[in-house]
């Protein structure tokens, strides 16, 4: 197995603009995570998918944010608009049990 | 509001000698515990865990500690190995979601 798919692995975008990132989990997984990591809060959960249904979004920082899982094998995490406050890397993570992580989108607003 | 907390952001050991990560939560309702490994421009990888019945696991050099009373973990290498230097991640599990909650994380740095 591949393991957890991520893409991009960098983004470089503007303030303003639309970011989409993309996650392809490890088959056969049922859960499947968005966390971001900065310096100050080390990787912090944003949503949670289990069978493709968001059960806990609370880590979600603002309306600007939304996620979807429309099938087992893929999920988006989309930022709408854009700021620089929202650069760091963000990580997507499926699990059977113990959680598997993906290389990361390293994300840069300017 | 951090429920897992890594106190120490960077620890350097000399190589051959034991380093200790510590790591403490505030969470009743935390019931597994598991540390996470993590290179540069990777993801973190699955190191060890342990689950609230039990006090110690060990895996090769690796070792974890849990004291439920002080609400405390500890990871234990011995010996280290330049290969270690990563940052570490502590993570716990809410009792009865999927809700794996981390740490800051902290930075071993193994001296050869």
């Amino acid at each position: 197995d591949a393991g957890v798919i991520q893409s991009p692995r960098h983004e470089v975008t503007e303030m303003g603009q639309e970011v989409t990132l993309r996650c392809k989990p490890i088959s056969g997984h049922n859960s499947l995570f968005w966390y971001r990591q900065t310096m100050m809060r080390g990787l912090e959960l944003l949503i949670y998918f289990n069978n493709n249904v968001p059960i806990d979004d609370s880590g979600m920082p603002e309306d600007r944010f939304s996620a979807k899982m429309p099938n087992a094998s893929f999920s988006t995490l989309k930022i709408q608009p854009s700021e620089p406050r929202d650069s760091a890397v963000y990580f997507c993570a499926s699990s059977f049990n113990e959680l598997f992580f993906g290389p990361g989108t390293r994300l840069t607003v300017l | 509001d951090q429920q897992v907390k890594q106190n120490s952001p960077s620890l350097s050991v000399q190589e051959g000698r034991i380093s200790i990560l510590n790591c403490d939560y505030t969470n009743s309702m935390f019931d597994y515990f598991l540390w996470y490994k993590k290179y540069p421009a990777e993801g973190p990888t699955f190191l060890i865990s342990i689950s609230s019945i039990k006090d110690k696991n060990e895996d090769g050099r690796f070792t974890v500690f849990l004291n439920k009373s002080a609400k405390h973990l500890s990871l234990h290498i011995v010996p280290s190995q330049p290969g270690d230097s990563a940052v570490y991640f502590c993570a716990a599990l809410l009792r009865g979601t999927y809700k794996y909650i981390f740490g800051t994380g902290t930075r071993l740095k193994v001296l050869a």
